[in-house]
């Protein structure tokens, strides 16, 4: 099976850095994936990772240590619209599927 | 425009009524997903579909029917033998053939049972 952990929530000030954690355990990694997602609203894609580093889109980037069984989100330049859910998950090789974690709920305050 | 379409955005129904939910998609994808949101949860996996006539159970398929009749297609029935119906229901799709194609989700489903 897959176990995914995230905090719960985190807050950060517009204009700021934020990394948002996500660590995993599974029996045949084949890669992760971040979403964001609005309130009310369907999970929308930001990254992929499958090997060890950095992945960085525009004001995104994502890591990942397949060793460690860890990666994180960092949001550089934290706009309000920012405020949302962000999901971590994981594909393993042993099913088609995404098992997602229960997501980090960003506030980010003026 | 391609996408996926869900339908209602809102669902009312009564106890002890089985609803079913609708998902279709004009991606040309092969596989096709359902999940089910609760407040502050993440998604967890009911049923999938690699191909047409074929479907495995997710992690909470219990209470839950699908089927796979066309590519385009992939309804949701919600059975009254699931206990705790009232949650978001969110449909996804995604092509087979590449490593790092990501599944594109629907606008989802609020099904409230009273």
């Amino acid at each position: 099976g897959q176990n995914i952990d995230q905090p719960t929530e985190m807050t950060a000030t517009e204009g700021a850095i934020v990394q948002i954690n996500c660590t995993y355990q599974t029996s045949g990694f084949n890669g992760l994936f971040w979403y964001q997602q609005h309130a009310g609203e369907a999970p929308t894609f930001l990254s992929y990772n499958v090997l060890d580093g950095l992945e960085e889109k525009g004001r995104f980037s994502s890591f990942l240590s397949r060793s460690k069984g860890y990666s994180y989100l960092l949001l550089k330049e934290l706009q309000m619209k920012d405020s949302a859910s962000y999901l971590c998950a994981v594909r393993d090789t042993g099913r088609r599927a995404l098992t997602f974690g229960s997501g980090t709920r960003l506030q980010v305050q003026p | 425009d391609g996408g996926i379409t869900q339908s209602p955005k809102y669902l009312f129904r009564k106890e002890g009524q089985n609803v079913t939910l609708s998902c279709e998609q004009n991606l040309n994808h092969d596989a096709m997903y359902w999940y089910r949101q609760d407040p502050g949860q993440g998604l967890r996996l009911i049923y999938y579909s690699q191909i047409v006539n074929d479907f495995q159970k997710g992690d909470i398929a219990e209470g839950y029917s699908v089927s796979r009749e066309k590519k385009e297609s992939f309804p949701l029935t919600v059975t009254s033998a699931q206990k705790n119906p009232t949650a978001f229901y969110l449909c996804a799709s995604k092509r087979l053939a590449g490593v790092r194609d990501t599944q594109y989700f629907g606008p989802g489903t609020r099904l409230t049972v009273l």
